[in-house]
């Protein structure tokens, strides 16, 4: 099993270019996460996802959309890049249950310039 | 709202030395769960421990120990008998249940630094 996976792993934009970051998992996870790592910070919550086709904000969600059309995927965009949004990406699956620790994906490096 | 606080930015400790990092939290649904989870200098994220809001006894995972104290809505770690592998982040993290969406929040985390 690969576990969490992220796609890109790096990348650079330029100010008011979009792209989408990809989560996949295949542990058939019912929780999807989305947070941003500064540095020197605490993960914060971008948008998250209790099960396919459904998706809520977290603590940081404007500048970023999300969708989980499919079980193992959960995608995030960023429509219009800000260099605010330069940071580290991680994704991360649990399964539907309280009790269930966050597998994480290795994370996505943006900067936005 | 939902809220985690860790209080130390950075704490020292000797190596084989016990070290307790604090987390308190803040909820109104009474049925939460409360996790550890180690960053090294490489970034990944390591889960350490897990406590249940409705767990009667604290949760232990060899050297390291949640001390729950449920009306102080305190959940410290204790890493006991420190190593140089143990200076990484440590966050503590809330999941609320239905009432709060399932949704886990973080907190800013404690560098610990154990030395030799």
């Amino acid at each position: 099993n690969a576990g969490v996976t992220q796609t890109p792993k790096f990348r650079v934009l330029k100010t008011g270019q979009s792209m989408t970051l990809l989560c996949a998992q295949d542990m058939n996870h019912e929780y999807m996460y989305w947070y941003r790592q500064d540095p020197g910070m605490g993960l914060r919550l971008i948008h998250y996802s209790v099960g396919e086709g459904t998706t809520a904000k977290g603590e940081v969600p404007d500048g970023y959309n999300v969708s989980r059309l499919k079980k193992q995927n959960f995608l995030l965009g960023l429509e219009s890049a800000a260099p605010s949004q330069t940071s580290v990406y991680f994704c991360a699956s649990s399964p539907g249950t309280l009790a269930y620790e966050q597998y994480f994906g290795p994370g996505t490096r943006l900067t936005v310039t | 709202a939902q809220k985690i606080t860790q209080t130390q930015p950075g704490m020292f400790v000797q190596e084989k030395e016990a070290v307790t990092l604090d987390c308190t939290y803040d909820t109104s649904d009474p049925s939460y769960g409360l996790f550890w989870y180690k960053q090294p200098s490489s970034g990944e994220m390591i889960f350490l421990i897990y406590q249940g809001s409705y767990d009667q006894q604290n949760a232990t995972e060899g050297r390291y120990s949640l001390n729950f104290q449920k009306a102080r809505k305190s959940a410290n770690l204790v890493i006991s008998a420190s190593q140089l592998g143990d200076s990484a982040m440590y966050f503590c993290a809330m999941r609320e249940g239905l009432a709060g969406g399932f949704k886990t929040i973080f907190g800013a985390g404690t560098r610990l630094f154990v030395k030799a």
